[in-house]
């Protein structure tokens, strides 16, 4: 069974820290990627990497960035945590694009 | 760029069945992809269809592809209170894209 670990199911946090969410997949992935949900705007893609040390920026970047070091792990970093970044934040993995995706359970993310 | 659409809710009684429905733009879709969302939870794959079947079926779970209309449903038979979710669709083409729908928040009424 493929398992997507995400480092925190709750996190709070003030307006202006750094903030890292952490993602862990242990099937020897490609690709990983990370998505905010919200509700009635559904997934939104966030960032993406299909190999270590590289990303691709999806639909909604800004504010964002991304770490992959190792394969199985994937960060996102928010550099400056603001109000509006409070969300559902969602981790998958694939074995190559366009393949099935696999997520973690989410972190849900307050940004007071 | 591509596009996929459901209805936001649905309600059903216990024991009813629950169809939902789902169309996409893509016309070189290879897969269609049904997850579940229980609350406060991710994303779980339930089932999957390759683009040159029309039907697929899992126990409770039947999946109707209408390739023409770009068309794809989600039948659960007998409904019950742990079938409350949000349900995506999902399409890829098996290329870059993998694209999912807003959901579908199925409600199951006693």
């Amino acid at each position: 069974d493929v398992k997507v670990t995400q480092s925190s199911r709750y996190l709070v946090k003030r307006t202006g820290e750094k903030v890292f969410l952490e993602c862990v997949q242990d099937m020897d992935h490609e690709n990983m990627f990370w998505y905010r949900q919200d509700p009635g705007l559904g997934l939104r893609l966030i960032y993406f990497s299909y190999d270590v040390k590289m990303k691709e920026k999806g639909d909604i970047p800004e504010g964002y960035s991304v770490s992959r070091e190792k394969k199985e792990r994937f960060s996102l970093i928010l550099e400056s945590a603001s109000t509006n970044q409070t969300s559902m934040y969602l981790c998958a993995s694939s074995p190559g694009l366009g393949e099935t995706q696999y997520f973690g359970p989410g972190t849900r993310l307050l940004v007071l | 760029g591509e596009d996929v659409e459901q209805s936001l809710f649905l309600s059903v009684r216990e024991g009813d069945s629950s169809v939902i429905n789902c169309t996409y733009t893509d016309s070189s879709s290879t897969y269609l992809y049904w997850y579940k969302q229980e609350p406060g939870a991710g994303l779980q794959l339930l089932t999957y269809i390759f683009s040159n079947m029309d039907m697929k079926q899992d126990q409770r779970l039947t999946v109707l592809l209408n390739k023409k209309d770009k068309h794809l449903s989600l039948r659960i038979a007998d409904t019950q209170t742990g079938d409350s979710a949000i349900y995506f669709c999902a399409e890829t083409d098996y290329g870059q894209n993998f694209v999912f729908g807003p959901g579908t928040r199925l409600s199951v009424l006693p």
